[in-house]
């Protein structure tokens, strides 16, 4: 069963610091996307990546997929507290068609 | 454009009902997926509606059932509820049933099961 473990599983820093989130399988994924989801809504899609290697950036966000597609990373420079949410890493899984990651809650303080 | 709408918002049913969620998907979109997404995890995939026809099925049981009608939209029907049940249920809608998965989320329907 294919698995997509995130960490940290939470996060408190300050307003404009930078942060990282990294998503990690033992699989390798055919594309990963990334979700941010605020309390009492469905997630919002940020990008998907599909290349190996590929680096995508979203103003002050760069997304990036590992060479060997099993593992994906979230970079937010100057965090600010709009950040603030539940980002989720997904992608097509094996035996199940599709599979969220364990999340990571972050908190942007001001 | 319209985007993924979810009826009803809340829910409050008593262990052993059924229940019936509602999601209209966003317009040109003929794919529907519908998670179950328990308090403080990430959403779990229950299975897919493709043309009105399932295309993939997560890890749940059959008294976990759906449909899709020909205008795309579609039902999530659960049978026995149980007090497991109780959580935020989303609905995604996508404009191909293939990889890249790029899903729009409804704003999801909450039920409690008491």
């Amino acid at each position: 069963t294919q698995l997509l473990e995130q960490s940290p599983q939470f996060l408190s820093i300050q307003e404009g610091e930078n942060l990282t989130v990294y998503c990690n399988s033992s699989s390798v994924f055919s594309s990963l996307q990334w979700y941010r989801q605020e309390p009492g809504e469905g997630p919002v899609l940020l990008v998907t990546v599909v290349t190996g290697g590929e680096v995508k950036k979203l103003k002050r966000l760069t997304f990036q997929f590992g060479d060997a597609r099993k593992d994906s990373s979230l970079h937010i420079t100057a965090a600010q507290p709009g950040d603030t949410g539940l980002y989720l890493c997904a992608g097509a899984g094996g035996t199940y068609k599709y599979i969220f990651g364990t999340g990571t809650r972050l908190k942007v303080l001001a | 454009e319209t985007g993924v709408t979810q009826s009803p918002t809340h829910l409050i049913k008593t262990r052993g009902q059924q229940v019936t969620l509602r999601c209209s998907s966003q317009s040109g979109h003929n794919t529907v997926s519908w998670y179950q997404q328990a308090l403080g995890q990430g959403p779990q995939f229950i299975f897919q509606y493709y043309r009105e026809e399932e295309n993939g099925r997560g890890n749940f049981p059959p008294r976990f059932s759906g449909l899709q009608f020909p205008n795309y939209s579609s039902e999530l029907n659960v049978n026995a509820l149980e007090l497991d049940d109780s959580a935020l249920y989303l609905c995604a809608s996508s404009p191909n049933p293939g990889d890249p998965y790029e899903q729009y989320f409804g704003p999801g329907t909450r039920l409690t099961v008491t």
